[in-house]
């Protein structure tokens, strides 16, 4: 079983609205990550969570909140957002945040449409 | 700058035919090279290649790591409409400061007519 699950799968919200983006994945996966994704663009990385612990913060906007209540579930909290940060939030994990690389797959959650108007 | 070049960017063939795809690399602290396919949701993961001349094969798919000449190719054969996506190349680094990091090319897409 390698599935990471993200709900919602769609969300619309406003630019005053609080909403969170949530992921959970039990393959006792030790790292977590969210990526964002505009149309017809690669992922591009925002955080990585290292044994629960945030390690990687790649500039991205307080407007966008992580935090990783234990070590299957990963929440990224929106708040004022603009309609640029419209996007496909993509979760992801891996099994060590680092390590051997034959055993550190990252493995994809099928994302949540995000659409903020 | 670290970076992943793929080529082509797009691609259309017929069922039956078989395609290359490239990815080239320029990366410090190199680990290993994925390859991901993506639909209309979330990429999923078809190989990681972490030592050069070992192919890896799923199917009618097959890859290959060129640590020297710093590429990879991403074979399919006989392709089917099903095979239509974006084919994602992605490198990820070594170090603790590159933790989860995957450079990602631009990626391909691909469609198969029938």
């Amino acid at each position: 079983d390698t599935e990471v699950t993200q709900t919602p799968k769609h969300l619309v919200m406003g630019m005053t609205n609080k909403k969170s983006l949530k992921c959970e994945q039990h393959m006792g996966h030790r790292a977590m990550y969210w990526y964002k994704q505009k149309a017809k663009k690669p992922p591009e990385l925002m955080f990585v969570y290292s044994y629960e612990k945030l390690s990687i913060n790649e500039s991205v906007p307080s407007r966008f909140s992580p935090e990783c209540p234990n070590s299957s579930l990963l929440n990224l909290h929106l708040h004022a957002l603009q309609p640029e940060d419209s996007a496909l939030y993509l979760c992801a994990s891996s099994q060590f945040p680092e390590g051997q690389a034959s055993r550190n797959t990252i493995y994809f959650g099928e994302g949540s449409w995000l659409t903020v108007v | 700058e670290d970076k992943v070049v793929q080529s082509p960017l797009s691609l259309v063939v017929h069922e039956g035919d078989t395609v290359t795809l490239n990815c080239s690399y320029e990366v410090t602290n190199f680990r290993s090279l994925l390859w991901y396919k993506q639909e209309k949701k979330a990429p999923t993961f078809l190989f990681m290649l972490t030592s050069s001349g070992i192919e890896k094969k799923s199917g009618r798919l097959s890859s290959i790591l060129d640590k020297k000449e710093l590429f990879s190719i991403l074979n399919i054969t006989a392709t089917q409409t099903g095979d239509s996506a974006i084919y994602l190349c992605a490198v990820a680094l070594h170090g603790s400061s590159n933790t989860g990091k995957l450079i990602f090319g631009q990626g391909t897409t691909l469609q198969v007519k029938p």
